[in-house]
């Protein structure tokens, strides 16, 4: 089944390291997206990436780095400059057609003690 | 800058009555594209229906259409027969082109049985 797979679920990290949350679509999809939602906050861009090997910064971009070496996958890295990475991240994916819907991975669950 | 509003952070509806989510959307752009997505307990995103700017006809599908006025850049959503399981998240979303969906900060829909 076509689909965005993220993984792992739920994260636990010590505050001060760097952590990498992981994004697999296969649906063929150039464009992909990492959102941070945080409560009453809704989905909120953290990168953003048209095709492979390019990416562009969203709203809220400072503390995370990505890389889009293949087309299938856009891993996030949350650095510890990051200063409240607590939060729950979604992978996002589309096509190039404006008329197209963004399907979403289900997401992870990030936890800095 | 493009934003999505969605004033009601939080509404309650009986089992079987219907109730209307609003979304009012802010752009200079002309042909766009709008989304309501649905974020059920298990956090994973689920399209409900979309729009298109340059179509007067409001969408529906099933017991969901859109109320979809151009001219005060509103988007809200109806949901008739209400059941249990449409209990959930609800936000709206904008694409004008390929890079970028906008949300709105979501309404937690109650449904009482």
């Amino acid at each position: 089944d076509g689909g965005i797979t993220q993984s792992p679920k739920y994260l636990f990290r010590k505050e001060g390291q760097n952590v990498t949350l992981s994004c697999e679509q296969n649906l063929n999809h150039d464009a992909m997206y990492w959102y941070r939602q945080d409560p009453g906050q809704g989905l909120r861009l953290i990168y953003y990436s048209q095709i492979v090997n390019d990416f562009q910064k969203g709203d809220i971009a400072e503390g995370y780095s990505v890389s889009r070496e293949k087309k299938e996958s856009f891993p996030l890295t949350v650095t510890s400059a990051q200063k409240n990475p607590t939060a729950f991240y979604l992978c996002a994916s589309s096509t190039s057609f404006r008329n197209t819907e963004a399907f979403f991975g289900q997401g992870t669950r990030l936890t800095v003690v | 800058a493009q934003t999505v509003t969605q004033s009601q952070p939080e509404m309650s509806v009986q089992e079987a009555e219907t109730v209307t989510l609003s979304c009012t959307y802010d752009t200079s752009e002309s042909d766009y594209y709008l989304f309501w997505y649905k974020q059920p307990p298990s956090r994973q995103m689920i399209l409900v229906i979309r729009q298109e700017a340059y179509k007067q006809q409001n969408a529906t599908e099933n017991r969901f259409s859109v109320n979809f006025q151009k001219a005060a850049k509103s988007f809200s959503l109806k949901i008739s027969d209400s059941q249990l399981g449409d209990a959930a998240m609800y936000f709206c979303a904008w694409r004008y082109n390929f890079n970028k969906f906008y949300f709105g900060s979501g309404t937690k829909l109650n449904v009482k049985p």
